[in-house]
C-alpha cells in the first residue's frame, strides 16, 4: 500500500464548477497535511496545509481533514482555467521533517 | 524575502563531470531538502538537512553528496552521474518545528545526462 494515494486523473471539469481532489494516507500517526499545486516543468507551489479536522478555506479554496477516515480533500469553488495544474497531496508523519507526496492529480478546467 | 533561489536552472553534463547544484534561502528556516522530481512523477526525497546537520538520506546512491555549509545555504555536489538521473532536482526549506507553512521550494535545476 502506497503512504499517500490520489487518483491521478485527469479530472475534468468546466469553468465555474466545483472540483473535487482527493488523497488518502496510511499513517494514523501523520500530523500535517499540504495540498500543492504544480504547473508543467515548474516547482510545486503550497496551496493549503491543515492540521486539525474539520475544514479550512482560504479564498476559493477549501481543504478538508477526516484523520479517523484517514483521508484529505481539496475543493476548488468557481474553477478557472488557470487552475489547470497538478495537484500534489503532501503529508508529514512523526517529528522528522519529511513531506511524503503522493502522485498527484492532474486537473483540467475546461472553457 | 520569502525565495528559494536555485542556480543554475539548466544543467547538461557529461558522465565523466563533477557539477554542483546551489540553493540558497535567507528566510530562516532550519531545515533544508532535496528532492528528485522525474516527469509526471512526483517529488522523491533525497536528502534532509536540520539545523545544518544530516538528519535524513533516502539510501541516495554516493555519486550525489550533499553539503550545508551554513543554515543559508545547501548544495548538491554531483559525480559520475548516469542518464537515468536526469531528472528536475528542487530544493526546499522549512520552519522546525513545522508551523504550518510546509515547504518552500526553489524553482528547480533541470539536470540532463549525456
Amino acid at each position: 500500500q502506497k503512504e499517500v494515494e490520489q487518483n491521478s486523473g485527469p479530472l475534468s471539469v468546466p469553468e465555474g464548477a466545483i472540483a473535487s481532489l482527493n488523497c488518502t494516507y496510511s499513517d494514523r500517526g501523520s500530523q500535517s497535511f499540504f495540498w500543492y499545486r504544480q504547473y508543467s516543468g515548474k516547482s510545486p507551489e503550497l496551496i493549503m496545509s491543515i492540521y486539525s479536522n474539520g475544514d479550512k478555506e482560504d479564498g476559493r479554496f477549501t481543504a478538508q481533514l477526516n484523520k479517523a477516515s484517514q483521508y484529505v480533500s481539496l475543493l476548488i469553488r468557481d474553477s478557472q482555467p488557470s487552475d489547470s495544474a497538478t495537484y500534489l497531496c503532501a503529508v508529514r508523519t512523526g517529528t522528522a521533517s519529511k513531506l511524503t507526496f503522493g502522485t498527484g492529480t492532474r486537473l483540467q478546467v475546461t472553457l | 524575502d520569502t525565495e528559494v533561489t536555485q542556480t543554475p536552472k539548466h544543467l547538461v553534463m557529461g558522465m565523466t563531470n563533477k557539477k554542483s547544484l546551489k540553493c540558497e534561502q535567507h528566510m530562516g528556516h532550519r531545515a533544508m531538502y532535496w528532492y528528485k522530481q522525474k516527469a509526471k512523477k512526483p517529488p522523491e526525497l533525497m536528502f534532509v538537512y536540520s539545523y545544518e546537520k544530516l538528519s535524513i538520506n533516502e539510501s541516495v546512491p554516493s555519486r550525489f553528496s550533499p553539503e550545508c555549509p551554513n543554515s543559508s545555504l545547501l548544495n548538491l555536489h554531483l559525480h559520475a552521474l548516469q542518464p537515468e538521473d536526469s531528472a528536475l532536482y528542487l530544493c526546499a526549506s522549512s520552519q522546525v518545528p513545522d508551523r504550518g507553512d510546509g515547504y518552500t521550494f526553489g524553482s528547480g535545476t533541470r539536470l540532463t545526462v549525456v
